[in-house]
């Protein structure tokens, strides 16, 4: 059974760069059936998809936070990772990582990151 | 991006009773080429990771209760618990995953009246 493991800081000063790794046991990161993707949800509002990557190298990014996103891949040690440059207090969110075959199945318990002096 | 609408933001039902959150598209979600909408339904409770309900509109996940359905096809979905329990209050989302980028719906937050 897949398992996914967000770990980072819960803390960024604004104008830094945030850094989350998702951490997949139970399921390569090479499956060619998946993407892997991010997903991220301020307190008490909905779900904002980030972006995803898939095992060839595409990624798709949401067009808001494209110029400041990059999302890679580590299938040396089965991860996924999510650089966001330049925070504001408006990424302030719980960060999710997820298995996307279209929809998703398995999701990371999520990592609440503040974005603060 | 395919804008996706729920109604209600909020629903009271009580113990027992049927509860149906709607969910709206604006543009068809169906492949006529597989006849499949892609369209999913989640469950959220506080302080976890949605849930995946129901995938292609209408199959529901392995170890979802039956009480659970969904329906719909094109730009139109529901989502319908047959008869409301405790363990249901939360929050429901729509997903569609038929274009570029995937997106969800704002929520329904359902409780007990």
């Amino acid at each position: 059974q897949v398992q996914l493991q967000e770990s980072g800081p819960g803390l960024v000063k604004p104008s830094q760069t945030l850094s989350l790794t998702c951490i997949v046991s139970g399921d390569p990161v090479t499956r060619g059936t998946y993407y892997w993707t991010w997903i991220r949800q301020p307190a008490g509002k909905g779900l904002e998809w980030i972006g995803r990557i898939h095992i060839s190298g595409t990624t798709h990014y949401n067009s808001s936070l494209k110029s400041r996103l990059s999302i890679s891949i580590d299938t040396s040690r089965n991860y996924f990772s999510l650089e966001l440059t330049s925070v504001m207090a408006a990424d302030t969110a719980v960060y999710f990582c997820a298995r996307e075959g279209g929809y998703y199945d398995s999701w990371g318990q999520g990592v609440l990151v503040t974005v603060s002096s | 991006d395919i804008v996706m609408t729920q109604s209600p933001d909020c629903l009271a039902v009580s113990l027992g009773e049927r509860a149906t959150i709607n969910c709206k598209s604006s543009q068809n979600v169906l492949f006529t080429s597989n006849n499949k909408n892609y369209l999913a339904w989640y469950q959220q409770k506080p302080g976890q990771p949605p849930k995946l309900l129901i995938s292609w509109a209408s199959t529901r996940e392995s170890g979802v209760p039956d009480r659970f359905s969904g329906s719909g096809s094109g730009t139109d979905f529901t989502l319908t618990i047959s008869s409301m329990q405790v363990e249901d209050v939360a929050v429901y989302y729509c997903q569609q995953y038929y274009g570029i980028p995937p997106t969800f719906g704002q929520g329904t937050k359902l409780e007990i009246k």
